[in-house]
């Protein structure tokens, strides 16, 4: 199993340009969610699914849209990148039920919005 | 919104050396996770507890969840170089469908 993989793993954009962060997991895992990490700061949650087709907000939504049309993918979409989206961006995936809180985080995508 | 608040923030260690730190709410918590972070990679989880009172051990990592579910600690006994990276803590509350809260994180160095 790769387990949870994120693609690209940098990425620098213009202010103002859209873009795609991609996250799949072949674990068969039916929750899945978005964390950006700032410097000194905790993991904040962006979105997040329990399953196919469901899709909610986490703690900072605004800027950032997502959908979930497999169980394996989870794509994160910056619709038009501003400086504060200058983050490190984390996709994790975890089984639903009580162990839904044991998540699998990929490496990270490292964003820079110039 | 919701936080965690973690310490120390920062600590160095020398090997051998056994290492605590914690994390505290002002609100209650179901699930305590602890996660380590090196650099340029993602969080891996170390220990999950979902009992207050519960006491878990992972090798030389040892973890309780809090009696009154606001707070919980970890301990490294025998630190090794390996050690050093950075712990988050992360707390869970009822009906949150997975969603953690993440504590900033306590920053383990080798001493100088």
């Amino acid at each position: 199993n790769a387990g949870v993989t994120q693609t690209p793993k940098f990425q620098v954009l213009k202010t103002g340009q859209s873009m795609t962060l991609q996250c799949a997991q072949d674990m068969n895992h039916e929750y899945m969610s978005w964390y950006r990490q700032d410097p000194g700061m905790g993991l904040r949650l962006i979105h997040y699914s329990v399953g196919a087709g469901i899709t909610d907000q986490g703690e900072v939504p605004n800027g950032y849209n997502v959908s979930r049309s497999t169980t394996e993918d989870f794509p994160l979409r910056l619709l038009s990148a501003a400086p504060s989206q200058t983050s490190v961006y984390f996709c994790a995936s975890s089984i639903a039920g009580t162990s839904a809180y044991e998540q699998y985080f990929g490496p990270g995508t490292r964003l820079t919005v110039t | 919104g919701q936080q965690l608040n973690q310490s120390p923030q920062s600590m160095f260690i020398q090997e051998g050396e056994d290492v605590s730190m914690n994390c505290t709410s002002s609100s209650i918590f179901n699930t305590w996770l602890w996660y380590k972070q090196d650099p340029g990679e993602g969080p891996v989880l170390l220990i999950a507890l979902y009992k207050a009172g519960e006491l878990t051990s992972n090798g030389r990592l040892t973890a309780q969840f809090g009696i009154t579910r606001k707070d919980s600690f970890l301990n490294i006994s025998a630190s090794i170089p390996s050690d050093v990276g950075i712990y988050f803590c992360a707390g869970q509350r009822g009906g949150s469908q997975g969603n953690l809260i993440f504590g900033k994180g306590t920053k383990l160095s080798v001493k100088p």
